[in-house]
């Protein structure tokens, strides 16, 4: 089956304790993109990546990395989690960008940091 | 700046009748446009999608119609069932951007 994951599903944490939200997708995507989901804001893009070793920041970059080493893998890398980082994460695949190719999404992580 | 939003954060439907979702965009230079599908627990889903250079796109039971002149996009839902109820996104991106611009949603609710 065609799709996105991503591992953990929720997590709690605590201010400091250095984590990584893993994404994989299945489909020989090009484009993955991580996107952060809070109430009243909507879906902001946090950093993307055109292809293995491309990334580039997005909207709201600040307080995370990502690297794109392999193809399907796309993980986020949170430092030094800080509270204003808990939100809903999303990891998005698609073909490619600059055409009309769908994006995928993952089914979401929940992150809590205390 | 520039920004993409919706007129309504609700929106209540009787079961069978037809729904109209809008989306205001702000973005001049923006040629291409999605609505995405949010059910609750999942990630958001592709609904359809319009370019610039068209007024209106059907899929099935939904179409999308585009204003350019006013900069306005809706997603229409005909004969809506109860597995519509979920939390509709609009985004907005041109081609040399390489992101979406995401709208804050609707939240529509089947009522059976």
């Amino acid at each position: 089956e065609a799709q996105v994951t991503q591992n953990p599903r929720y997590l709690i944490t605590v201010t400091g304790k250095k984590l990584t939200v893993t994404c994989s997708q299945n489909m020989n995507h090009e484009y993955m993109s991580w996107y952060r989901q809070d109430p009243g804001l909507g879906l902001r893009q946090i950093y993307y990546s055109m292809n293995v070793e491309v990334t580039d920041k997005g909207d709201v970059p600040e307080g995370y990395k990502v690297s794109r080493k392999e193809k399907r893998n796309f993980p986020l890398i949170l430092e030094s989690p800080s509270p204003n980082q808990t939100s809903l994460y999303f990891c998005a695949s698609s073909l490619s960008w600059g055409v009309a190719d769908t994006q995928y999404f993952g089914p979401g992580t929940r992150l809590t940091v205390l | 700046g520039e920004s993409v939003g919706l007129h309504l954060p609700t929106l209540s439907v009787q079961e069978g009748d037809n729904s109209i979702i809008n989306c205001a965009y702000s973005n001049s230079a923006s040629d291409y446009f999605i609505w995405y599908k949010q059910e609750s627990g999942k990630g958001p889903q592709f609904i359809i999608d319009i370019r610039s250079n068209m007024d209106k796109r059907q899929g099935q039971r939904v179409t999308v119609l585009l204003n350019k002149t006013v900069k306005h996009l809706s997603l229409q839902i005909a004969a809506t069932q109860p597995g519509d109820s979920a939390v509709y996104f609009c985004a907005e991106t041109d081609f040399g951007n390489e992101k979406l611009t995401f709208g804050t949603g609707t939240r529509l609710t089947i009522i059976p």
